[in-house]
């Protein structure tokens, strides 16, 4: 089955880009969606087809995809950012259509 | 705006059928367009899709997890259900259920809360 890669950790100080990447064979071909986990709480999603923004969601939040790597983009991060972050996709042609990514901590110093 | 609230026994013993409900409320489960999973975390880890139910009954279940697994749903109730049978230690989780459909690209928009399932004599 396809398989997305994600750094485990990535840490960033306040007011700074974080950018946590995804990384897939020819990603670029597929929507990524990303979600944020905080700790004891259900996953939110804060990016879907690769760049889109539920409602609700600060403009902070972007995302790109191309080639090998869908990354997702969090500027001008505040304390309030820190949480787990998976990137997921479908994969229509497989037998295991949804996939997500194995998860990156961001840790803000 | 749909919500979703899972719930069902939180510990069961090995060897065991695990049974969790999820009832859908602020929408109709039969409105179509959208597909209703089930996915879970394992203590400290990351995500894993179960599979998912349409309101007319088809299912697709994770191969990993297919030989085990039952999603059904009770349109009536508006609720769609998870049956994961002879279950061990390994199926220790938090158990979501989480909706999707084809107008966000099939992602995860609405979650329950998420319910704690131990399996343990």
């Amino acid at each position: 089955s396809y398989v997305l890669t994600q750094p485990p950790s990535v840490s960033v100080a306040p007011g700074k880009t974080a950018r946590i990447t995804c990384g897939g064979n020819n990603i670029g071909s597929k929507s990524v969606h990303w979600y944020q986990q905080k700790p004891g709480q259900a996953p939110v999603l804060v990016i879907y087809y690769d760049s889109d923004r539920p409602s609700g969601i600060p403009e902070r939040f972007s995302g790109s995809n191309s080639g090998n790597t869908a990354t997702l983009t969090i500027s001008r991060v505040e304390a309030g950012d820190e949480a787990d972050y998976y990137c997921q996709v479908w994969d229509s042609s497989s037998d295991h259509p949804v996939v997500f990514g194995g998860g990156t901590k961001l840790t803000v110093l | 705006q749909v919500q979703l609230q899972e719930s069902g026994p939180g510990l069961v013993k090995p060897s065991q059928t695990l049974s969790l409900t999820c009832t859908v409320s602020g929408g109709s489960i039969s409105s179509g367009g959208y597909y209703w999973s089930w996915i879970r975390q394992h203590p400290g880890k990351g995500l894993e899709w179960i599979g998912y139910i349409y309101y007319s009954g088809s299912t697709y279940y994770n191969p990993s997890l297919k030989s085990r697994v039952t999603i059904s749903v009770d349109t009536s109730k508006n609720q769609f259900s998870l049956k994961l049978s002879s279950v061990t230690a390994a199926d220790t989780a938090v158990y979501y259920c989480a909706t999707t459909a084809d107008l966000t690209g099939w992602a995860f928009d609405i979650w329950g809360q998420g319910t704690m399932v131990t399996v343990s004599s």
